[in-house]
């Protein structure tokens, strides 16, 4: 199993361009769900997804949208960036249930200038 | 919203020296997670806790979660240079389903 995996592993955008995020997971898991990453700020919520063609927002959904059309994929897309959404982008999976662990992917640092 | 803090936000210890991190919720958690992310790495999960007052050992590292289930503590006996890294604790609220909200994390540094 390659678990989480996510594309590019790094990213430079320039301020107004869009760009999507990748996100594949092969564990059959059905809760898929995107955070950013800010210095001293934890890991914020964006969106997440409990199915193929259900998703919804999280803590901080503005700015990004998301779909699910597989079990397996969940893309992130940024539609106009902003220097505000330079962050590290992790991509997490788990079963249904809040006793389950979240398998997190290796990450996206996303520069915006 | 529900709101997760942790402290310290940073603790630098001697390699040998215990190590304490503690979170606090600002509603009753139906359960919490504690997730360790080494440098440059993503966060990977250590525990779960979900009865009040449970209390759980791994090895060198113990985790508690409060009577109330609004606060937790992971201690570390003896910090090793492998303890590195940020320690995350992520409380699920009761019909929250799988989201987690993740506190600050406190960042462990250990010199040799």
């Amino acid at each position: 199993n390659a678990g989480v995996t996510q594309t590019p592993k790094f990213q430079v955008l320039k301020t107004g361009q869009s760009m999507t995020l990748q996100c594949a997971q092969d564990m059959n898991h059905e809760y898929m769900s995107w955070y950013r990453q800010d210095p001293g700020m934890g890991l914020r919520l964006i969106h997440y997804s409990v199915g193929a063609g259900i998703t919804d927002q999280g803590e901080v959904p503005n700015g990004y949208n998301v779909s699910r059309s597989t079990t397996e994929d969940f893309p992130l897309r940024l539609l106009s960036a902003a220097p505000s959404q330079t962050s590290v982008y992790f991509c997490a999976s788990s079963y249904i249930g809040a006793s389950y662990e979240q398998y997190f992917g290796p990450g996206t640092r996303l520069t915006v200038t | 919203g529900q709101q997760v803090m942790q402290i310290p936000q940073y603790q630098h210890v001697q390699e040998g020296e215990d190590f304490t991190t503690y979170c606090n919720s600002s509603t009753t958690l139906s359960n919490i997670q504690w997730y360790k992310q080494r440098p440059g790495g993503h966060p990977v999960f250590l525990i779960q806790l979900v009865k009040s007052g449970e209390v759980k050992k791994q090895k060198r590292l113990t985790f508690q979660f409060g009577e109330a289930k609004k606060n937790s503590s992971l201690h570390i006996t003896a910090t090793q240079t492998t303890d590195v890294g940020t320690y995350f604790c992520a409380g699920s609220a009761y019909n929250a389903g799988n989201m987690l909200t993740f506190g600050g994390g406190t960042r462990l540094m250990v010199k040799p």
